[in-house]
């Protein structure tokens, strides 16, 4: 069955960076676009980022511009997030979720992963 | 950026009742409109996409309206397992965005 697994996330101080990754199976990764959403405790959930299946054409959420790089490894069936310059607003679960297609950024999640708590405290 | 406004923020109601959910975008989004049910302590679950499109999962009960800025999501006859949050969320375009959710809570 489709299943996204992430990890990666944990307490970090402000400024500091984090790598989350998802690990996808039960599909083909290749053939779809992924995204990243997150969700601050007791909030609605809050648009990332979004790449393409083929790695190209990026697409961020104003908060997280300039400071988090969405990538992809196709070979490892996997999708990461790097984040850095990490503030206290950035504290939230991250979840991956797969796009319907392959190239548009414009979509549902579905499905999601189990998320990763990342907390960025001093 | 497009804001989703759901309403209400929290509903309580009882095993076997009828409720609206209703989500309103600040402009027109054509159908790109879609529900997710989150249960506590879980990631979203697709539940309805493009409007009326409910995934296979989903119970008949459950149905999906609207167009344009204004849309609804409505359940018959509810059941224990209907009582989550619920989010709307558009894909007309990015940044995609979400409503800050309906708790549906039992009466």
């Amino acid at each position: 069955q489709v299943q996204l697994v992430e990890s990666g996330g944990g307490v970090v101080q402000p400024g500091g960076s984090l790598r989350l990754s998802c690990a996808a199976s039960g599909f083909t990764f290749s053939n779809f676009g992924m995204h990243w959403v997150r969700q601050a405790p007791g909030k609605g959930p809050e648009w990332v980022a979004f790449l393409r299946y083929d790695g190209d054409n990026k697409y961020y959420g104003d908060p997280v511009k300039g400071r988090f790089t969405i990538s992809r490894d196709n070979s490892k069936n996997t999708l990461y997030l790097q984040m850095n310059s990490l503030r206290v607003e950035d504290t939230a679960v991250y979840y991956c979720a797969r796009a319907p297609g392959r190239g548009s950024s414009t979509s549902y999640f579905d499905p999601w992963g189990q998320g990763t708590l990342v907390t960025v405290s001093s | 950026d497009i804001q989703m406004t759901q309403s209400p923020s929290s509903l309580s109601a009882s095993v076997g009742d009828r409720v609206t959910i209703t989500c309103r975008a600040s402009q027109s989004i054509s159908t790109y409109l879609h529900w997710y049910k989150q249960e506590v302590g879980k990631a979203p679950k697709l539940l309805i996409e493009t409007t009326s499109n409910l995934q296979f999962w989903v119970p008949s009960r459950f149905s999906g309206s609207g167009s344009g800025t204004e849309f609804t999501l409505t359940i018959n006859n509810l059941q224990p397992e209907d009582f989550a949050t619920y989010y709307c969320q558009q894909s007309y375009t990015t940044p995609l965005t979400f409503g800050q959710g309906t708790k549906l809570e039992i009466k």
